[in-house]
């Protein structure tokens, strides 16, 4: 079955710190998205993208962050300059349209 | 923005037992999730239900679209039942999450 891939599983930076998340959506998927969740909180929306824009972004996707599909199969999270509140689970989901699938995640630790 | 409320917070069962968690939104949505994010943070797929009931195996779910709630039973709950259990609204393409079931089941 196919499934959402996101590397790497785990990543630590120093504060200051550009990261790139990378993710893998389902092959036939339209909508891409990210979303993360602080440790013990609610999942958290950032931004969706479809047709190579930005089609949604919520107020947590600040000028710090940006998203791209630089091919046919990847779709990358930046953080430019990493603070120690981006410290989180950055979830990566597709749809066709509707059901969001999600990957397992890039757990992001800030020191 | 739109409000996703889940209740309880905690529930703590006995194998074996069954359980209600429900899920009360603020405005009329798209559409409806439900997830189990499992003790590693993963966050699997349980239903997409935006009205009536669905069944899978000792799940199901009923969303009633008009009253603005959705519930999920889980029957007969097992061990690797445990976990966080999320709803998520669908608006305008996008999901909002709520804050979580955390259900705990002891052997």
């Amino acid at each position: 079955e196919p499934e959402v891939t996101q590397t790497p599983s785990h990543q630590v930076t120093q504060m200051g710190q550009e990261v790139i998340l990378r993710c893998v959506p389902i092959s036939n998927h339209l909508y891409f998205y990210w979303y993360r969740q602080i440790l013990g909180q609610k999942v958290e929306f950032l931004v969706s993208f479809y047709n190579n824009e930005i089609s949604e972004k919520s107020e947590i996707f600040d000028d710090q962050f940006s998203v791209e599909r630089p091919d046919g199969s990847n779709f990358t999270l930046k953080i430019r300059s990493t603070k120690l509140e981006d410290s989180a689970m950055y979830f990566c989901a597709s749809s066709v349209f509707g059901e969001q699938f999600f990957g397992p995640g890039t757990r992001l630790t800030v020191l | 923005g739109i409000q996703v409320e889940q209740s309880p917070p905690d529930l703590i069962l006995q194998e074996g037992a069954n359980s209600t968690l429900r899920c009360n939104f603020s405005d009329s949505v798209n559409n409806l999730q439900w997830f189990h994010q499992n003790p590693w943070g993963q966050l699997i797929n349980l239903f997409y239900i935006p009205s009536g009931t669905k069944q899978n195996g000792r799940l199901s779910a009923t969303t009633v679209a008009t009253e603005r709630y959705s519930l999920l039973y889980i029957s007969s709950s097992q061990t690797t039942d445990s976990g966080v259990y999320f709803c998520a609204v669908l608006r305008a393409n996008n999901l909002f999450f709520g804050t979580g079931t955390r259900l705990t089941v002891i052997p």
